[in-house]
């Protein structure tokens, strides 16, 4: 069975901090693994990671991916209030058509 | 682009009755739709795989009979909750995907958050 773990559970730090959130993930063939923001209601998605070692950047948000060691990482820098969210990770295997999600980082940025 | 559309955003109903939540595709065409149920600080998770004019795939140990989902066309799928009950308040979310290279994208509603009486 697929299985994504996310850490920390929630992190608290305060605004221009950096950031930076975890993801492990046992999959069977592995074919993407995803990020996601949740805040009050729907996931919005971040990036799509495919290959080990690429970086994938949006503004102060950057995502990478190690498939030998099977985990990404998400960073912020300079983190905001509007930063606050629930860091969804959740991947993708060959064959599974299907997204089997993380338990979500909690990140609260305080002014 | 990529927007996806739920509606109610919440209802609260009577044990035993039914309830319909539509999910729409509003920008491209969603060949494939999911269907999420999330408790509080939980994650989602997945109740079914619909695709366009096909049954729906249910997950193991979500009743086919009480969730109802249908597929009609390529930017609407709905989940009808037959005869609620207490235990069947949550928060569930579809979200949709389409063909090609953004396939394992999925583009998420905001969700519909059901109260059962």
């Amino acid at each position: 069975e697929d299985k994504v773990v996310q850490s920390p559970l929630s992190l608290v730090v305060h605004e221009g901090d950096t950031v930076t959130l975890n993801c492990s993930y046992e999959v069977t063939n592995f074919r993407s693994l995803l990020w996601y923001k949740q805040e009050k209601k729907a996931p919005t998605f971040l990036f799509m990671l495919t290959s080990s070692g690429i970086e994938k950047k949006s503004g102060r948000l950057s995502s990478i991916l190690d498939k030998k060691e099977l985990f990404s990482i998400l960073n912020i820098t300079a983190t905001q209030t509007g930063d606050s969210a629930i860091y969804l990770c959740a991947v993708y295997g060959f064959g599974n058509e299907k997204l089997t999600f993380g338990t979500g980082t909690r990140l609260t940025i305080i002014p | 682009g990529a927007v996806v559309s739920q509606h109610p955003s919440w209802v609260i109903c009577k044990s035993g009755t039914s309830v319909k939540i539509e999910c729409r595709s509003l920008d491209f065409q969603a060949t494939t739709m999911f269907w999420y149920r999330q408790f509080p600080k939980q994650s989602l998770m997945l109740m079914a795989t619909s695709n366009e004019g096909s049954k729906a795939t249910y997950e193991q140990g979500v009743e086919k009979d009480k969730f109802l989902i249908n597929h009609a066309s390529l930017t609407l799928s709905t989940l009808t909750v037959t005869s609620a009950h207490p235990e069947d308040s949550s928060f569930y979310i579809c979200s949709a995907s389409t063909e090609g290279a953004a396939k394992n994208i999925q583009y998420f509603g905001a969700g519909t958050r059901l109260s059962v009486l």
